[in-house]
């Protein structure tokens, strides 16, 4: 099966620009999707497809993506950004197989 | 609105048995495929199995293949994941979740909303 590798931790000042990444073969066939993580809470998605913002994620959200490679990026920060991140992608081992990557720690400073 | 309900979870002793389930609820239950993925405490996120809308594919994690078993009963909305052989290191949240797909110029793309709250199973003797 395949693997999704992300940096483990990141952090970012107050109203700047952060970019995470996920690295993984899978990328080079399929979209990856994202997901926000705040501790206590269930992952909420905040990227699918090219790059498509589900209803209520504010637009500082986008994402990109090139060969094996997905990005995440949050342009202007926030507070309440401060979460753990995940990408997402179906795995070529079967049609239905998925897999997440190791997922980063993004700290607001 | 859509939502989602595990329910299930427990504390088992190695070896045993437990039947999660999730109730679906605000959507088209037999449009969607759905799928499990759990989380171990202080862990990253880990795909465990999904389903296709008429249980035609079905996929597992290697971790759990052949222990666990997933089925889904479309008249009922709902989705379950029968858990055979427990491990300690099957210890975790699981959540459903509903799978959506679109397709843009031939290229076709999936994601995972929403997400039921999670039911925690703990392995232990």
């Amino acid at each position: 099966s395949s693997e999704l590798t992300q940096d483990p931790a990141v952090s970012v000042a107050l109203g700047q620009t952060v970019r995470i990444t996920c690295q993984g073969d899978s990328l080079r066939s399929y979209y990856a999707s994202w997901y926000q993580q705040k501790p206590g809470q269930a992952p909420v998605l905040v990227i699918y497809g090219k790059n498509n913002r589900p209803s209520g994620i504010p637009d500082r959200f986008s994402g990109s993506s090139s060969g094996n490679t997905a990005s995440l990026t949050i342009t202007g920060a926030q507070a309440e950004d401060e979460a753990d991140y995940y990408c997402n992608s179906r795995d070529s081992s079967g049609n239905l197989n998925y897999v997440f990557g190791t997922g980063t720690k993004v700290t607001v400073l | 609105e859509v939502q989602l309900v595990e329910s299930g979870g427990g504390l088992v002793q190695p070896g045993r048995s437990l039947r999660l389930s999730c109730a679906a609820s605000g959507f088209t239950f037999d449009d969607y495929a759905m799928h499990w993925v759990r989380q171990a405490p202080g862990k990253g996120l880990e795909w465990v199995s999904g389903i296709s809308w008429n249980s035609g594919s079905i996929g597992y994690a290697d971790s759990v293949k052949g222990r666990f078993t997933i089925s889904r009963d479309n008249a009922k909305n709902s989705l379950y994941l029968q858990m055979n052989s427990l491990r300690a290191e099957d210890t975790a949240l699981y959540y459903c979740a509903k799978d959506s797909v679109a397709a843009v110029q031939g290229v076709s793309y999936n994601w995972f909303d929403p997400w039921g709250q999670g039911t925690l199973v703990t392995v232990s003797s």
